[in-house]
């Protein structure tokens, strides 16, 4: 199993410009979600989906959005990219929801200039 | 006042010495997690409790529901250890909340 994978590892963006970063996993896993990493503060949740279809907004939503249409697949739009944004996300999925183990992505490194 | 606070920020220690790094949390909690960052950034899993203890080779996590406090304890210390060591709560299913890190070294 590759388990979780996140594309690209590496991504700089001007002022703007939309993206979308890509998570998958081929765990089976109901419960997928998304974080942002910045300096000198926890890993703060963006948005988080209990399955396909279903989606809801975490602690800093504001500037993404995402979808579920499949089991496997969680990806996250960024609309217009702001400076704001420059990050480092993860994304992580278990079987059931945070009462389990979870499983993260290595990581996308984000810049916004 | 963070809802998770991680204790101490960084730690330095010799190889072979007996570390603990604590969490304490304002809530009442669902479960509580482990985790650790290695320098590359990739986080893994090391545990995930509600009560008790758990251990897993060198590694003890500890947590108290009373007192709202939980130590991962590392016996034997190796520079292989050294990482960032983040603990995060949850107060119901969907959601974590995450401590800042305790970033450790083990100097050989």
């Amino acid at each position: 199993n590759a388990g979780v994978t996140q594309t690209p590892k590496f991504q700089v963006l001007k002022t703007g410009q939309s993206m979308t970063l890509q998570c998958a996993q081929d765990m089976n896993h109901e419960y997928m979600s998304w974080y942002r990493q910045d300096p000198g503060m926890g890993l703060r949740l963006i948005h988080y989906s209990v399955g396909a279809g279903i989606t809801d907004q975490g602690e800093v939503p504001n500037g993404y959005n995402v979808s579920r249409s499949t089991t496997e697949d969680f990806p996250l739009r960024l609309l217009s990219a702001a400076p704001s944004q420059t990050s480092v996300y993860f994304c992580a999925s278990s079987n059931w929801g945070v009462q389990d183990t979870q499983y993260f992505g290595p990581g996308t490194r984000l810049t916004v200039l | 006042k963070n809802e998770v606070e991680q204790s101490p920020q960084n730690l330095t220690a010799q190889e072979g010495e007996f570390i603990t790094i604590n969490c304490s949390y304002s809530v009442g909690i669902s479960a509580l997690h482990w985790l650790q960052q290695h320098p590359g950034g990739g986080i893994v899993s090391l545990f995930m409790l509600s009560s008790g203890k758990k251990k897993h080779g060198r590694l003890i996590a500890t947590i108290n529901i009373q007192e709202k406090h939980s130590s991962l304890h590392i016996t034997a210390s190796h520079p292989r250890d050294s990482a960032v060591y983040i603990c995060a709560v949850s107060r119901g299913n969907e959601k974590l909340t995450f401590g800042t890190g305790t970033r450790l070294t083990i100097i050989p």
